[in-house]
């Protein structure tokens, strides 16, 4: 199985600001995943980082607010950008391994003010 | 297109209780399912997960899961409850694989044990 390691874990940012967080997996993976964890809503996918190509968006997120950054194998960030309070959520990095099911980070909650 | 719903966002069970936790979905290809618990500050851990074998999926911490197609349910049970599964727990879809990239979660159910 894939350790996942998050960073920060939680955060409290002003809002007009931009926090990036980083994902740094043990082992090398082809694709990265980043979700989005409302209060009181279920996961959902905002985009899929490849190592060495453009991040493949989900419908409702795009690359301006979500910048995507995948410079090797084991390591991803997400940037959320120009933050407002209703980007307060959890967001995960996620990974899966052929044949396996997927692994998540700790999660990094962030609360924006 | 799949989808995922959890009857019940907060459910209250007593120490040694039975625990169920009901999931329903929809799929138009054959269902892979999944449930994954999130305990306080943690990452989401996969308690069991089916892929069209036995239709009774036991996982870990005593935990099981009964596929239904007729009912298009996958209901999480523990026969007696722990104060250490309280925890929020998280349904999902895959029409093929584990892949994180396919799956679809339902918007969670959290369980408290009472003393």
């Amino acid at each position: 199985s894939a350790v996942i390691s998050q960073k920060p874990s939680r955060d409290i940012c002003q809002r007009g600001t931009s926090l990036t967080i980083q994902c740094q997996v043990d082992s090398q993976v082809t694709m990265m995943f980043w979700y989005r964890q409302q209060p009181g809503q279920s996961l959902t996918l905002i985009a899929t980082a490849n190592q060495g190509s453009e991040a493949t968006y989900e419908s409702g997120f795009v690359i301006d607010k979500f910048p995507i950054s995948r410079p090797n194998l084991t390591f991803s960030t997400l940037t959320v950008s120009n933050m407002s309070p209703e980007d307060s959520s959890i967001y995960l990095c996620s990974v899966d391994q052929p044949g396996a099911e997927a692994f998540f980070g700790q999660g990094t909650r962030l609360t924006v003010v | 297109a799949q989808s995922v719903t959890q009857l019940g966002s907060h459910v209250s069970v007593s120490e040694g209780a039975l625990v169920l936790l009901r999931c329903n979905y929809s799929s138009s290809v054959p269902p892979y399912l999944f449930w994954y618990v999130q305990y306080p500050n943690q990452g989401l851990q996969l308690l069991l997960k089916y892929t069209s074998a036995a239709t009774l999926v036991k996982g870990i911490n005593g935990f099981e899961a009964e596929f239904k197609k007729s009912e298009t349910s996958f209901h999480l049970t523990k026969p007696s409850a722990h104060m250490s599964d309280a925890a929020e727990y998280f349904c999902a879809v895959s029409a093929r694989s584990g892949s994180a990239r396919q799956l679809t979660f339902g918007s969670g159910t959290q369980l408290t044990v009472l003393p």
